[in-house]
């Protein structure tokens, strides 16, 4: 099994800041089958970004994904008010994993 | 449009056994594999297994072998997770997500069913 470390647990910025979240993988993850979540209070997890940088329908343009093997990072270039929630890093090259989040919040 | 929309919370006591459904709608329900997942409070996500709604097959994580049952009845679009033997730990929000191939990052997810087991 894959286990997937985010860093940091919880990141607390302003909005029109940038932030950068990390998601390190136990194992390389075979041909960057690496998808980023993002989940509001109360809501399904939704889709961001996957094969680590393409991103998903809908998603805008200040949310980047980079990184291969055994890191990845996902940016944020310039926070939105609404982008303050949990995201998670999964892996999906075999039986899929999550990490454990890494919490965004309002400074 | 897709939707994936889930039954009810539910309120079960340890031993007991909970089935959660899934109904799908806005695409071909035998095109997609569903997924579930579940989500402890406050905890992270978890992968539970998935069912191809065409053949239905099945792939579970090991660790609810025994435990889990995957199924569904594509008369009404609708695909079926029970899961038996509850206990306390098994309290979480379950959702139902969408893949293209088995092996996909799930690009949509029903609404969620809080299963709360307990005395």
């Amino acid at each position: 099994e894959i286990v997937l470390t985010q860093s940091p647990g919880s990141l607390s910025l302003s909005p029109g800041e940038r932030a950068s979240l990390s998601c390190r993988a136990s194992h390389s993850v075979d041909s960057n089958y690496l998808a980023w979540y993002q989940q509001r209070p109360g809501q399904a997890p939704r889709l961001l970004m996957y094969g680590a940088f393409i991103r998903a329908t809908g998603i805008p343009d200040r949310f980047s994904g980079s990184g291969s093997g055994t890191d990845f990072t996902l940016t944020i270039s310039r926070l939105e008010p609404e982008d303050f929630a949990v995201y998670y890093c999964q892996q999906y090259g075999g039986s899929p994993t999550f990490g454990q989040g890494t919490r965004l919040e309002i400074k | 449009q897709v939707h994936l929309v889930q039954s009810g919370a539910e309120v079960k006591k340890p031993g007991a056994s909970v089935k959660v459904s899934c109904k799908a709608s806005g695409y071909t329900f035998t095109g997609y594999y569903l997924h579930w997942v579940r989500q402890a409070p406050g905890q992270g996500l978890e992968w539970v297994g998935w069912i191809n709604p065409s053949s239905g097959g099945t792939n579970y994580t090991q660790k609810f072998h025994g435990r889990v049952t995957m199924t569904r009845d594509t008369a009404i679009n609708t695909a079926y997770m029970e899961l038996s033997r509850l206990r306390s730990d098994d309290t979480a929000m379950y959702y139902c997500a969408r893949t293209t191939r088995k092996w996909e990052p799930y690009d949509y997810w029903g609404q969620g069913t809080l299963v709360t087991v307990s005395s």
